[in-house]
């Protein structure tokens, strides 16, 4: 069964630094594309970043420079670095796998499992 | 960056109704579309990807239609687990999600 589950999240002042962790079972985080997305606080879901199973990595605008998403494949868990952490970093984090799809007739990028969220908030 | 909006932002209906929501990306974006369901305090669940591919598990009653800009979300006979909110997202270049669609009890 695929599971993925999130930690490291709380309460943190602006400025500040918070590792989030991911642990993935049932599938292999290496050979997948593996990504964060965050939601606000009673608004949408906003996409984060990006790993590649080959190691590339991508950010949305928002986080550029501030976040860093890595893995580690003998833990089988995926990490968000956040730096100069701000208020409107305030959501709950999500670890998600992206899959690909690619047919003739149709194609297609999406999340197909998600992890429970952690909660990041940022505030004196 | 591609930009998607979703029509209408809440829908209010009730159990056995045929709901519809729309999604309209700002450039094509061929088939690259998914369509989740989102209830409270929990996390999205993949409905439809690929514009029209129901995802193992979903309800046949789902089901997604489209393809370039414009894109469908069909709930054929609303269940009253289906109630929840509804976002599209494409993936033709850096993933972005539609505002959401609320579906709530008439």
């Amino acid at each position: 069964e695929v599971q993925l589950v999130e930690s490291g999240g709380g309460l943190i002042q602006p400025g500040g630094s918070l590792r989030l962790s991911c642990a993935a079972s049932g599938f292999t985080v290496s050979s997948n594309y593996m990504s964060w997305v965050r939601q606000a606080p009673g608004k949408g879901l906003e996409w984060v970043s990006i790993i590649y199973s080959g190691g590339s990595t991508y950010y949305a605008d928002s986080v550029k420079g501030r976040f860093t998403i890595s893995r580690d494949n003998s833990k089988n868990t995926l990490y968000l670095q956040m730096n100069s952490l701000r208020a409107e970093d305030t959501a709950v984090y999500y670890c998600a796998r992206f899959s690909l799809v690619d047919r003739m007739s149709s194609s297609s990028g999406h999340f197909d499992y998600w992890g429970q969220g952690t909660l990041v908030t940022v505030s004196s | 960056d591609i930009q998607m909006t979703q029509s209408p932002s809440s829908v209010s209906a009730s159990v056995g109704d045929r709901v519809t929501i729309t999604c309209r990306a700002s450039q094509g974006i061929s088939s690259w579309l998914a369509w989740y369901q989102q209830k409270p305090g929990k996390a999205p669940k993949l409905l439809i990807y690929a514009a029209s591919s129901l995802q193992s598990g979903v309800p046949s009653r789902f089901s997604g239609s489209g393809s370039g800009t414009d894109f469908t979300l069909t709930i054929s006979s609303l269940q009253p687990e289906d109630f929840a909110t509804y976002y599209c997202q494409q993936a033709n270049s850096s993933p972005t999600f539609g505002p959401g669609t609320k579906v709530d009890i008439k």
